[in-house]
C-alpha cells in the first residue's frame, strides 16, 4: 500500500517570502501521479499543482513549483512571493496510474501554512 | 460549469437516525469516491465506484453504504450513524487511468455532526 508523509504540521512564512512544504511517499509502483491540494477556511479542495511520475521536469504553476525527486520519493512544494491568500492547509497526495486499479488519492495528514503580513 | 455538488453542506443528527448525503457530477466521470477528513489524519477513502453498478470498499468503509445506479450520482448512506462518524465528508470524481487528465474534482464538503 502507498503512504504519504507530511512531517511538519505547521509552517509560517513572511508575506513576499518563499516557503517550501515537504512531502515524502512510499510506493512500489513506477507510474503514478502526485498532487498538492490547498484547503482554505472555506474547506474547498483546490488543486494547486500536479506531477506525472514519468516526467523528469518539475511542474510549475505561476508562483508554485515542485521539487520532484523520484529516487528519493520526495515531492516538495515551493511557494514564491507568498501572499496572504496562500494561508491554508496544504495536502500532498498520491494517485496510482495502474489501469483498472482503485485510483484513489492517498493523502498526507496536511500542513497548516500561515502567512505573516 | 464542471462541478461536483454535495448536499447538505451541514448536518446535525442523532445517533441511529438514517441519513443520506447526496453527490452529483456533471462531467461524465467514471470514477467517483467518498472521503472523510479528520484532524491529524488527512483524508481517507470510504468507498469508491469505477462505473455504474461497480462499487467497492475503501480504507474506512465500516458504517457506510453507497450506490451507483446512474453515472452522475453517488450517494453516501449512513444506516445507523454513531458519534465516531462525526467528520467532514467529501465526494470526488475523476476520469480513470490511463486517462492523462487525472485531476479529481471535489464537492464543497459536508460537515456532519452525530450527537
Amino acid at each position: 500500500a502507498q503512504t504519504v508523509t507530511q512531517s511538519q504540521p505547521e509552517m509560517s512564512v513572511q508575506e513576499a517570502e518563499t516557503v517550501t512544504l515537504s512531502c515524502t511517499y512510499d510506493t512500489s509502483e513506477s507510474d503514478y501521479y502526485l498532487f498538492w491540494y490547498k484547503q482554505p477556511p472555506s474547506r474547498q479542495m483546490i488543486l494547486v499543482i500536479r506531477q506525472e511520475a514519468y516526467k523528469q521536469q518539475n511542474a510549475t504553476e505561476n508562483r508554485f513549483s515542485v521539487n520532484f525527486q523520484k529516487a528519493a520519493k520526495s515531492f516538495s512544494l515551493k511557494i514564491s512571493d507568498s501572499q496572504l491568500g496562500d494561508a491554508a492547509m496544504y495536502f500532498c497526495a498520491y494517485r496510482s496510474a495502474v489501469t483498472g486499479a482503485n485510483s484513489k488519492l492517498t493523502f498526507g495528514k496536511g500542513i497548516t501554512l500561515s502567512v505573516r503580513p | 460549469e464542471a462541478q461536483v455538488t454535495q448536499n447538505p453542506r451541514y448536518l446535525i443528527t442523532v445517533t441511529g437516525k438514517k441519513l443520506t448525503v447526496t453527490c452529483s457530477q456533471n462531467m461524465n466521470h467514471e470514477y467517483m469516491s467518498w472521503y472523510r477528513q479528520d484532524p491529524g489524519l488527512g483524508l481517507r477513502q470510504i468507498y469508491y465506484s469505477m462505473n455504474v453498478e461497480v462499487t467497492d470498499k475503501g480504507d474506512v468503509p465500516e458504517g457506510y453504504k453507497v450506490s451507483r445506479k446512474e453515472k452522475r450520482n453517488f450517494p453516501l448512506i449512513l444506516e445507523s450513524p454513531s458519534p465516531n462518524q462525526t467528520s467532514l465528508y467529501f465526494c470526488a470524481s475523476s476520469l480513470s487511468p490511463p486517462s492523462g487528465n487525472t485531476e479529481a474534482f471535489f464537492g464543497q464538503g459536508t460537515r456532519l455532526t452525530v450527537v
